[in-house]
């Protein structure tokens, strides 16, 4: 198993803003990825973060909007840019190794105002 | 891509009585996953299905994957308020498309 955390745990944000948010896995994982999940809903995949290379984002989530890092294999940050009280949500970061469980951090819950 | 619909999509029942949820795909999956997640909580894994037909059992939880590898459920026997929560199943191809969930509210 692994386990996730993931900073901030929330947050309170101004239209216009950016916010990181911060995932640590500890252990080394193949994969990592961030969903979105709104409040009572199911989890939308925003992207799978790719380790030395561009993160592969799903359909209706661009780079520029959610820009993902990934410097190694126990590591990854979302930003999510130009917030807009549109953007309030929970954001789960979780790990994988590819063909098995994934593992969710507690999540993000994002407010903007 | 893939879509999975899960039903019911809300489930209110007496501690005690039996609850079962259902994971339908118009495809052939390659594997479910089922996930729970408490109130306030994230997503925990329960357990993975893949063969055509397999049943597994976790204590008073059992899962079951459709011969036709296209639907699967989750039954709960005599909930109990610990059992509260969401129940997601998750189909895994290029990426893991989680269903929509079953909202379980226990009354005691």
């Amino acid at each position: 198993s692994a386990v996730i955390s993931q900073k901030p745990s929330r947050d309170i944000c101004q239209r216009g803003t950016s916010l990181t948010i911060q995932c640590q896995v500890d252990s080394q994982v193949t994969m990592m990825f961030w969903y979105r999940q709104q409040p009572g809903q199911s989890l939308t995949l925003i992207a799978t973060a790719n380790q030395g290379s561009e993160a592969t984002y799903e359909s209706g989530f661009v780079i520029d909007k959610f820009p993902i890092s990934r410097p190694n294999l126990t590591f990854s940050t979302l930003t999510v840019s130009n917030m807009s009280p549109e953007d309030s949500s929970i954001y789960l970061c979780s790990a994988g190794t590819g063909t098995y469980e994934q593992y969710f951090g507690p999540g993000t819950r994002l407010t903007v105002t | 891509g893939q879509q999975v619909m899960q039903i019911p999509q809300y489930q209110h029942v007496q501690e005690g009585e039996d609850f079962t949820t259902y994971c339908n795909s118009s495809t052939t999956l390659s594997n479910i996953q089922w996930y729970k997640q408490r109130p306030g909580g994230h997503p925990v894994f329960l357990i993975q299905l893949v063969k055509s037909g397999e049943v597994k059992k976790q204590k008073r939880l059992t899962f079951q994957f459709g011969e036709a590898k296209k639907n699967s459920s989750l039954h709960i026997t005599a909930t109990q308020t610990t059992d509260v929560g969401t129940y997601f199943c998750a189909a895994l191809g290029n990426m893991l498309t989680f269903g929509g969930g079953t909202r379980l509210m226990v009354k005691p």
